[in-house]
């Protein structure tokens, strides 16, 4: 069975650039999530969907991240402009259910904003 | 969801056991732990998750006190690919899987 696929697995851009990272979630998951990780710490979930539609997206900082899940399979996650603190580890991922407890990641991307 | 409270890092020699604490004094009647791991330049991976029984799977073994407030991560017979971040969630079953919460894990090493 393949994994949660990410690209790029790095990135560096300049401050007020704007990137893009790219997910496709196992075939069938109907649930998929973007998490935040900075460096020692643990992820911070960002915005999660359920199908097309987004179930939650309180932490997401909206004035510059947005992401879109248009078919309900693959997903992007934007960032415009990007900051230095936004340099930080972005992980995808997926689970068949809204309420399942296994959470299947991908290898995240690096995001290195100078 | 109830906090979580782990110690930061702990050493372990391969082919002994490893066993990783997690205190969760505030954890509800309805909540579930959970237990991820993190190799480096991964992402997390699920390992195993209990409500009040013992639970036992290819991976590890987690056992939870009688009064629900701590548990213990097992991994039987450490070896290096076990050098990892673990994780230990607490969570209400049966709702929305990301309301999840990330701490800073445990940092375990295995070492030779």
């Amino acid at each position: 069975e393949a994994g949660v696929a990410q690209s790029p697995r790095y990135k560096i851009i300049e401050k007020r650039q704007s990137v893009a990272f790219w997910c496709n979630p196992i075939s069938g998951h109907a649930t998929l999530y973007w998490y935040q990780q900075i460096l020692g710490q643990g992820p911070k979930l960002l915005i999660q969907f359920q199908n097309n539609g987004v179930v939650d997206d309180s932490q997401l900082p909206k004035d510059r991240f947005s992401a879109e899940r248009l078919k309900g399979v693959d997903s992007t996650l934007k960032i415009q402009p990007a900051k230095l603190e936004d340099s930080a580890v972005y992980l995808c991922a997926s689970s068949d259910h809204l309420v399942n407890e296994k959470l299947f990641f991908g290898s995240g991307t690096q995001l290195s904003v100078l | 969801d109830a906090k979580t409270t782990q110690p930061t890092s702990m050493d372990c020699a391969e082919g002994r056991a490893a066993n990783l604490p997690c205190n969760h004094s505030t954890i509800s009647g309805n909540e579930y732990v959970y237990w991820y791991r993190q190799i480096h330049s991964q992402g997390p991976q699920y390992i195993i998750h209990g409500l009040k029984n013992n639970e036992t799977n290819e991976m590890a073994s987690l056992i939870i006190t009688e009064d629900r407030k701590s548990s213990t991560l097992i991994l039987p017979h450490a070896t290096l690919r076990d050098t990892a971040v673990y994780y230990c969630i607490v969570r209400v079953a049966n709702t929305n899987a990301g309301k999840s919460t990330f701490g800073d894990g445990t940092t375990l090493t295995v070492k030779p």
